[in-house]
């Protein structure tokens, strides 16, 4: 079993709609999470990172679930910039990150 | 503004000729990573530097090595390019020792062999 999985994708949606992103991850002792966009051909930046209790971005919202280790993202409102890769990102106190496959995301006009 | 800077964006080079990549940084972070990136695949990991510690991934081949002189520079060594070693190659970097502390990644290195 992977450390890190993710939905398969790639997504292509309407420009406007709500798409969910899933993350497992297999390491309980995992302390830190994040969620990563990565444009074709560009580096991996940080979109937001996951805390415990949840956290909303204007149209991205994040959720955490450490009994099931689970980490979701979510967009709302879905704009043709937001066609890239997202990477689910797992790591302990700041030293050792694991990344997940990626799920290719593509917004349709 | 702080950042991580990599050297130089695009490397061309022949079918065993030696190749250096360098990769700077002003974010005063003590852990440096150099990842591999291949066509529609998730960054892989190469080894990474904790403070002056290196550290290996069990897969990453020989061929690989890496040199971190100072907190600031850390250089990636191919010392014989093969055709699949054709990649992107990312440097990043984190802070040790708590929650939230991501890692800052720079535009990477797009090296083609011929």
């Amino acid at each position: 079993r992977k450390e890190v999985e993710q939905d398969p994708g790639p997504f292509n949606v309407p420009e406007g709609a709500t798409v969910a992103f899933n993350c497992t991850y297999s390491n309980s002792a995992s302390q830190s999470f994040f969620w990563y966009r990565q444009d074709c051909r560009k580096e991996p930046k940080l979109l937001m990172s996951v805390y415990s209790s949840g956290n909303e971005d204007g149209r991205f919202t994040a959720q955490l679930n450490r009994a099931s280790q689970y980490i979701s993202l979510l967009i709302r409102d879905s704009k043709l910039s937001d066609s890239a890769t997202y990477l689910c990102v797992v790591s302990d106190y700041g030293q050792n990150f694991v990344f997940g496959p990626g799920t290719r995301l593509s917004v349709l006009p | 503004d702080a950042m991580v800077i990599q050297n130089p964006r695009y490397q061309v080079t022949q079918f065993g000729k030696p190749v250096t990549l360098s990769c700077s940084q002003t974010l005063n972070h003590n852990v440096m990573y150099w990842y591999q990136q291949k066509s529609s695949q998730a960054p892989k990991l190469l080894f990474h530097y904790y403070d002056k510690d290196f550290n290996n991934e069990a897969d990453t081949p020989d061929n690989f090595q890496s040199r971190r002189p100072n907190t600031s520079f850390c250089f990636l060594d191919i010392r014989s390019p093969g055709l699949g070693d054709a990649a992107m190659y990312l440097c990043a970097t984190s802070i040790s020792g708590g929650h939230y502390n991501e890692q800052f990644f720079g535009p990477g290195t797009r090296l083609t062999v011929l």
